[in-house]
């Protein structure tokens, strides 16, 4: 099973300020590999596909980059709404997959 | 619309069985996978396994073999998340959703399932 590690655990950031979130295959994933924000009490929601690829309605101040093992998440300047939970997740051998454990971004 | 609405919450005692549901409506049932996420109490997503309504192949995680089953029946569009003997730290958020273009683009709104003596 591949393993996806996030990094960091949390994240503390003001708004305006920019946000870099790394996710980490154990093994080659290509670029099957998605972002989903989660803010409390509510569930996922599809941010970017296919490492860089920015889902329906998500601003473009989102931006995923990175193949094979490594890919960044950017939040290019931080709106309040921002703060929240973010997950990377991989579908290089789909229909199976994994996600990452999560980076908690906090207001500093 | 594509909405995937899941049952409502559900507790429960160590042993009992249980079968949670997820309507889908607004596509085609038959043509996408669905899939099931485990979220434990202030904890991470875990990918549980996944079933294509159309023919029912499912596939699970392995940290989910053997302890859950995925079905769904196609005739009333609802996909099924059931266990036949809950355990206390089967106690967590659980959450379907559909996948458009092999990720999960569509989220049911969870169930919550408590199990405790």
């Amino acid at each position: 099973e591949i393993v996806l590690t996030q990094s960091p655990a949390t994240l503390s950031l003001s708004p305006g300020e920019r946000a870099t979130l790394s996710c980490r295959a154990s093994q080659s994933v290509s670029s099957y590999l998605a972002w989903y924000q989660q803010k409390p009490g509510q569930a996922p929601r599809l941010l970017i596909y296919d490492a860089s690829n920015r889902a329906t309605g998500i601003p473009a101040r989102f931006s995923g980059s990175g193949s094979g093992t490594d890919f960044t998440l950017t939040i290019s300047s931080l709106e309040p709404e921002d703060f929240a939970v973010y997950y990377c997740q991989q579908r290089s051998n789909w229909p199976s997959g994994t996600f990452g454990q999560g980076t908690k971004l906090e207001i500093k | 619309e594509v909405q995937l609405v899941q049952s409502g919450a559900e507790v429960k005692k160590p042993g009992e069985s249980l079968k949670i549901s997820c309507k889908g409506s607004g596509y085609s049932f038959t043509s996408y996978w669905i899939g099931w996420v485990r979220q434990m109490p202030g904890k991470g997503l875990e990918w549980m396994g996944i079933i294509y309504p159309g023919d029912s192949d499912t596939r699970y995680s392995p940290s989910f073999q053997g302890q859950v089953t995925i079905s769904a029946d196609k005739s009333i569009s609802t996909a099924y998340l059931q266990w036949s003997s809950l355990k206390a730290s089967d106690t967590a958020m659980y959450y379907c959703a559909l996948s458009g273009e092999n990720y999960f683009d569509y989220w049911g709104q969870g169930t919550l399932v408590t199990v405790s003596s």
